[in-house]
């Protein structure tokens, strides 16, 4: 069974600077997709970023960027020039790819504070 | 574009009653899948319905069912309600089957907080 491992249950970072989350899983499929949410304190899962695992370049979305090593597995999201709102749970998830593995499967989450 | 929605937001329940919780998939979608969230936990998966039918099944017992209309919105009924129960419940919706791989991604609505005293 797949697994997704977040080890840092907390992370702190100054406004404007950089922070990296990790995530590693575990999983004997080759084509898999790789997400990080983010849940503010509204509880609203917000998509921040995907990964598809047959892609070697990184996924980039603006100041959020991810750093795939599929070998490794690892999956750690690297965010630049910190905002204040960028504070909440971060969550890892792993989905295996094709309609019938339709669950996203999650770590248990990192809590980002964002220091002024 | 409206976005997934889901109702009530909150709800509050004695142990033993059963709960309907709705969702309504993102304009477009035919696949609605539910989770639950315990209190600092990630969420877990439940089980997943397309085309009126449930495609895949997490661990869950059958206390918890679930049903998807011709419209695509879908309920998560749960029957003889336990203490363990109270959870932040998650609707997400996405395509099923696709050639564009970007379309299975799941986007999420802003879930119903059941409390079961």
């Amino acid at each position: 069974a797949q697994t997704v491992t977040q080890s840092q249950p907390e992370m702190s970072v100054q406004e404007a600077e950089t922070v990296t989350l990790s995530c590693t899983y575990d999983t004997s499929e080759s084509d898999y997709y790789l997400f990080w949410y983010k849940q503010p304190p509204s509880r609203q899962m917000i998509l921040v970023i995907r990964q598809e695992a047959y892609k070697q370049q990184n996924a980039t979305e603006n100041r959020f960027s991810v750093n795939f090593q599929k070998a490794a597995k690892s999956f750690s999201l690297k965010i630049s020039d910190s905002q204040l709102g960028d504070a909440a749970m971060y969550f890892c998830a792993y989905k295996g790819y094709g309609g019938s593995q339709g669950n996203l499967i999650f770590g248990k989450g990192t809590k980002l504070s964002v220091k002024p | 574009d409206a976005g997934v929605t889901q109702s009530p937001t909150h709800l509050i329940k004695t142990r033993g009653q059963q709960v309907t919780l709705r969702c309504s998939p993102k304009s477009g979608h035919d696949t609605v899948s539910w989770y639950q969230q315990a209190l600092g936990q990630g969420p877990q998966f439940i089980f997943q319905y397309y085309e009126e039918e449930e495609r895949q099944r997490g661990n869950f017992p059958d206390r918890f069912s679930g049903h998807q209309f011709p419209n695509y919105s879908s309920e998560l009924n749960v029957n003889a309600l336990l203490l363990g129960d109270s959870a932040l419940y998650l609707c997400a919706s996405s395509f099923y089957l696709s050639t564009a791989r970007a379309r299975e991604t799941q986007y999420f609505g802003p879930g119903t907080r059941l409390l079961v005293l």
